[in-house]
């Protein structure tokens, strides 16, 4: 069984640019949370995808969107770069059954370090 | 709103001692609560969960929690630090419901451990 992939590591953007992430989910996972994680911080909640549909949404601005791809892979997507865009975002699968309670099942990727200046 | 406090930025400990770690959180109502571990450059592995039941909750690599209701609070233990336990630890909670399963992270508490 293989785990979540996340591309790239490690990514240096300008200020205004847009960036792309990647993410494969673990084999039989139907969802993908992201998460951003700042210097000395935890991570905080982006948004979710379920059977490629959004399924919830963390306090992030418009500008943070994705996709989630009938494979289950999924895309974050940023635009219009910010200096406090710099983390590590994180993509994290699990399988989810719809109005069931879940069980948090997550597996992690070891994420991408994006850095904006 | 829901919160998750770690009061212990950055933790100390010889090889061989005992851990603990403290999380404490503010919710409405008894959440799920986990434990996560971070190493360098690496992504989140679960240490530990509780969802209900007994209240001790045993993890991998030797950690174990309670989960202590009157006061709000979910500490992880370790009897005897190893030095690969260096790492970054994170509590989390999740609401309890049928939406969205978002976990609420505390702002972790670097474990470094001394030979």
């Amino acid at each position: 069984e293989t785990g979540v992939t996340q591309s790239p590591t490690h990514l240096i953007k300008t200020r205004g640019q847009q960036v792309t992430l990647r993410c494969s989910s673990q084999s039989g996972h139907n969802t993908v949370s992201w998460y951003q994680q700042a210097l000395g911080q935890g991570p905080q909640f982006i948004f979710q995808y379920y059977r490629e549909e959004e399924n919830g949404r963390g306090n992030f601005p418009p500008r943070f969107s994705g996709l989630q791809f009938p494979n289950y892979s999924s895309e974050l997507n940023v635009n219009a770069l910010e200096l406090d865009d710099s983390a590590l975002y994180l993509c994290a699968s699990s399988f989810g059954i719809r109005f069931r309670e879940y069980n948090y099942g997550y597996t992690f990727g070891s994420g991408t370090r994006l850095t904006v200046v | 709103a829901q919160s998750v406090t770690q009061p212990d930025i950055h933790i100390t400990v010889s090889e061989g001692a005992s851990l603990e770690l403290r999380c404490n959180y503010s919710y409405g109502a008894t959440p799920y609560l986990f434990w996560y571990v971070q190493s360098p450059g690496q992504g989140l592995q679960l240490l530990l969960k509780y969802f209900s039941g007994d209240t001790l909750v045993q993890g991998i690599k030797g950690f174990e929690a309670e989960f202590k209701r009157s006061q709000s609070s979910f500490n992880l233990r370790k009897p005897s630090v190893h030095w690969s336990d260096a790492a970054e630890y994170f509590c989390a909670v999740a609401l309890k419901g049928y939406n969205t399963d978002k976990l609420i992270f505390g702002t972790g508490t670097r474990l470094q451990v001394f030979p």
